[in-house]
């Protein structure tokens, strides 16, 4: 139990176009869901944190409007880089809990954006 | 804030050895719990252990046991009979308890590698 999936896992996008990445739970409902950023050979950044139905809390020095986070449903948070750059290039993991689960936070696999 | 150290960039064990990765931590809360994360080649984070700072004892996972020291802030995991399969960075999470879901502060990784 307690797995989440990300979509899509790779993506290679033209420099100025946007970008959505999807997080889902897939057999539990996600009260709290967390998106981080890692660059190569680093650690994870927290960007920020969302809850459902209300919105996100960003992390100091993380735009809110070039990433927009939507945590529409218990199930699902979509993460949207939009007028993407080649800086914004780098891997994207999400991950959700549920106080049931004792908050614990499973992680999605992971998405690799190339924006070229 | 919260700050977690993680002083050993990367480290090398024989297969069936015996490895000790250091984690310190600073941080005002009493109340927290303290994780060792791994993420292998393909990125997936994995839960390895999870340690509550009320809880004396040290936690234990199979080959894998932590040495928890509330005062001096130290939280080192230990690996016995190393395997292959452990090769991976492995990453030391603080994360504040509040009753809810909290964000998780990881530290800078360290790289692990298991030789034959």
């Amino acid at each position: 139990g307690a797995v989440v999936s990300q979509h899509p896992s790779w993506v290679i996008c033209k420099s100025g176009t946007s970008v959505k990445i999807e997080c889902r739970s897939l057999d539990f409902q996600a009260t709290t869901m967390f998106w981080y950023r890692q660059f190569p050979k680093q650690s994870l950044m927290l960007m920020a944190t969302s809850n459902e139905g209300s919105k996100a809390t960003y992390e100091q020095g993380v735009e809110k409007d070039k990433f927009l986070i939507n945590h529409a449903s218990l199930t699902l948070s979509t993460l949207t880089v939009t007028s993407a750059h080649p800086e914004d290039s780098s891997f994207y993991i999400c991950s959700a809990s549920e106080r049931r689960l004792h908050n614990e936070q499973f992680f999605g696999p992971g998405t690799r954006l190339t924006v070229l | 804030a919260q700050t977690v150290t993680q002083s050993q960039p990367e480290m090398s064990v024989q297969e069936a050895e015996t490895v000790t990765l250091s984690c310190t931590y600073d941080t005002s809360e009493n109340n927290y719990y303290l994780f060792w994360y791994k993420q292998p080649p393909s990125r997936q984070m994995i839960l390895v252990i999870r340690q509550e700072a009320y809880k004396q004892q040290n936690a234990t996972e199979n080959r894998f046991s932590v040495n928890f020291q509330k005062a001096a802030k130290s939280f080192s995991l230990k690996i016995s009979d190393s395997q292959l399969g452990d090769t991976a960075m492995y990453f030391c999470a603080f994360m504040r308890y509040t009753g809810t879901a909290s964000k998780l502060t990881f530290g800078t990784g360290t790289r692990l590698q298991v030789t034959l």
